[in-house]
């Protein structure tokens, strides 16, 4: 069954220090994103992405954010300059939404871990 | 996006039906159901939806109240591997701006 991937698993970074997170959604999808959840806390949405461009992000997704999709197959967030605050587990996600009774089953990959110190 | 709300926590012994509530007395019309688990810290994962009519597929089935203002999730055999939280969320579908809004959801723990 097709999977949405991420890379990397975990990280660890110094404050201050710029960081990529990594997706590969599933091919013939549509639209991505990315939640993030701070450990104990909720899953919080930070961004939604369709062609070519931001559909909608929420407070959480400041400046220092930025997503990308450089080739056809990777969708990637950055983290211009990291702070203790932004340590949580990232989860990137895909859907299809070519049927309106399907548009909120979202695909979520396996997360990556972002430690800042 | 209506506000649910579901009990904090849920203990079912293995093999027997799982019955997560919810409550959206809030919901739009227009406005789907679904259900989504997370396993330890894994990424969330689809359960099932549903609009106004009871849903069933491979992994759960899904009864909607007629006023819409609850619901249920079942799992009918639970095992250990569903212990997790499951999160009861609203969906008006926009194609493509569907931001979950999840909540603090029902941790279920499957007792052997």
């Amino acid at each position: 069954e097709p999977e949405v991937t991420q890379t990397p698993s975990h990280q660890v970074t110094q404050m201050g220090q710029e960081v990529i997170l990594r997706c590969v959604p599933i091919s013939n999808h549509l639209y991505f994103y990315w939640y993030r959840q701070i450990l104990g806390q909720k899953v919080e949405f930070l961004v939604s992405f369709y062609n070519n461009e931001i559909s909608e992000k929420s407070e959480i997704f400041d400046d220092q954010f930025s997503v990308e999709r450089p080739d056809g197959s990777n969708f990637t967030l950055k983290i211009r300059s990291t702070k203790l605050e932004d340590s949580a587990m990232y989860f990137c996600a895909s859907s299809r939404t070519d049927r309106v009774d399907r548009t909120g089953e979202l695909f979520f990959g396996e997360g990556s871990r972002l430690t800042v110190l | 996006d209506a506000k649910t709300t579901q009990p904090p926590s849920m203990d079912c012994a293995e093999g027997r039906a799982a019955n997560l509530p919810c409550n959206h007395s809030t919901i739009s019309g227009n406005e789907y159901v679904y259900w989504y688990r997370q396993i330890h810290s894994q990424g969330p994962q689809y359960i099932i939806h549903g609009l106004k009519n009871n849903e069933t597929n491979e992994m759960a089935s899904l009864i909607i109240t007629e006023d819409r203002k609850s619901s249920t999730l079942i799992l009918p055999h639970a095992t250990l591997r569903d212990t997790a939280v499951y999160y009861c969320i609203g969906v008006i579908s926009n194609f493509g701006n569907e931001k979950l809004t999840f909540g603090t959801g029902t941790r279920l723990t499957i007792i052997p």
